[in-house]
């Protein structure tokens, strides 16, 4: 049982590249969330599904899509990377089975990203 | 839409102090309380929470955070710190009209000197 995956762990990108980041979850939960850690700042929900074939937008959308693969599989993907995206970017997930019905949200490892 | 403060974004203690980090959110409504910890190079992981019922919460490794609706607080403690706390450290709400949706404080930064 490895909880949520990430990958990759690190990336540099220059600005106008794309990238997908990646995120996997084996505990058979519903919901799925991308965030991002600045310093100061906490962390920002980017997106979010809260089952399967559901995506919505969370406070900071911009610059970003995602896609809900599976149940399991949740990715993020920059399409024109820009200085202003470098941070630590966070994939979770929870049951949520209700969605007035807060669950705890399990964490991956973090994915620091870097665009020059 | 809710906020969440914590106002001391560094503490630095010795061991054996007693910690209290500040957490104050902004939604009047029903609310679902949490505290997440961060240790170095390692990924968020839950320290407690609270729903509802007893507003004293008890969490892993001997931290407590207490619930005052009265004051929107969710102010997070340990009677006696030790080497292994120093850590970055997350309040973060969920509003009762926000589905699965958490809003983060911006992290206290806890270092303990031994």
């Amino acid at each position: 049982n490895a909880g949520v995956t990430q990958t990759p762990k690190f990336q540099v990108l220059k600005t106008g590249q794309s990238m997908t980041l990646q995120c996997a979850q084996d505990m058979n939960h519903n919901s799925m969330y991308w965030y991002r850690q600045d310093p100061g700042m906490g962390l920002r929900l980017i997106y979010y599904s809260a089952s399967e074939g559901t995506t919505d937008k969370g406070e900071v959308p911009n610059g970003y899509n995602v896609s809900r693969l599976n149940k399991r599989e949740f990715s993020l993907r920059l399409e024109s990377a820009a200085p202003s995206q470098t941070s630590v970017y966070f994939c979770a997930s929870s049951y949520g089975v209700a969605r007035t019905v807060q669950e705890t949200q399990y964490f991956g490892p973090g994915t620091r990203l870097l665009v020059l | 839409a809710q906020s969440v403060s914590q106002h001391n974004h560094h503490v630095i203690l010795s061991e054996a102090a007693s910690l209290e980090l500040g957490c104050n959110y902004s939604y009047g409504g029903t609310v679902n309380l949490f505290w997440y910890v961060q240790y170095p190079g390692q990924h968020l992981q839950l320290l407690l929470k609270y729903f509802s019922g007893d507003p004293l919460v008890k969490g892993i490794k001997g931290f407590e955070a207490e619930f005052i609706k009265s004051k929107f607080s969710f102010n997070l403690r340990k009677p006696s710190v030790q080497w292994s706390d120093t850590a970055e450290y997350f309040c973060a709400v969920n509003a009762g009209n926000a589905g699965n949706m958490l809003t983060f404080g911006g992290g206290t930064r806890l270092m303990v000197k031994p």
